[in-house]
């Protein structure tokens, strides 16, 4: 099984700020890596596909980078409705999800 | 707009089997493109993939459920289903449905249904 890490676990940010999470793969996933959001009580939101590929619909300050086995997801200037957990989904071979970053306000 | 909507018991007793329904309104389960998913977050945790369909009738599960885990599909009625055998409390969670391209992302979600293992 590849498993994901992701990093930090949580992260205290303010708004305007820019803000980098990382996730790294037990090994190399090409970039089979996308990313998701989730607030209190409501499903997932897909960010980011294909480890750098915007899903339609979400904000141009959402970017993702990587391949292999790092990834990062940036926000370039934090909003207040950005604060949320993300996740980093694997999607190379069994779906494995990163144990998630919960980002609060400073 | 593609929607999905899980449904079914919201409690279950131990060693009993759960079975969930996601109902697709705006699109075709028979639609190639795509696998039909289950993933399930128990309170305070993380996601789990449960596993996914393809309108064939095609499956793949998380080998850590795979024994216990049976997903169908009901073309005709644009439904997927999900069967738990022999549920225990830490199957306690929320279950989600979920659309998968081929490309192995989930881009559409159903609002998550919570489903509590409990005597």
């Amino acid at each position: 099984d590849i498993q994901m890490t992701q990093s930090p676990s949580s992260l205290s940010a303010s708004v305007g700020d820019r803000v980098t999470i990382t996730c790294r793969a037990s090994q190399s996933i090409s970039s089979y890596l996308n990313w998701y959001q989730q607030k209190p009580g409501k499903a997932p939101k897909l960010l980011i596909y294909a480890a750098s590929s915007l899903q339609s619909g979400v904000p141009s300050r959402f970017s993702g980078s990587g391949s292999g086995t790092d990834f990062t997801l940036t926000i370039s200037s934090l909003q207040p409705e950005d604060f949320a957990t993300y996740y980093c989904q694997q999607s190379y071979s069994t779906v494995f999800f990163g144990q998630g970053t919960k980002l609060e306000i400073k | 707009q593609v929607q999905l909507q899980e449904s079914g018991p919201g409690l279950v007793k131990p060693s009993q089997t759960l079975s969930l329904t996601c109902t697709v309104s705006g699109g075709s389960i028979s639609s190639g493109d795509y696998y039909w998913s289950w993933i399930r977050q128990p309170p305070g945790k993380g996601l789990e993939w449960i596993g996914y369909i393809y309108y064939s009738g095609s499956t793949y599960y998380n080998p850590s459920l795979k024994s216990r885990v049976t997903i169908s599909v009901d073309t005709s009625k644009n439904q997927f289903s999900l069967k738990l055998s022999s549920v225990t409390a830490a199957d306690t969670a929320v279950y989600y449905c979920a659309r998968r391209p081929r490309a192995g992302h989930f881009d559409y979600w159903g609002q998550g249904t919570l489903v509590t293992v409990s005597s």
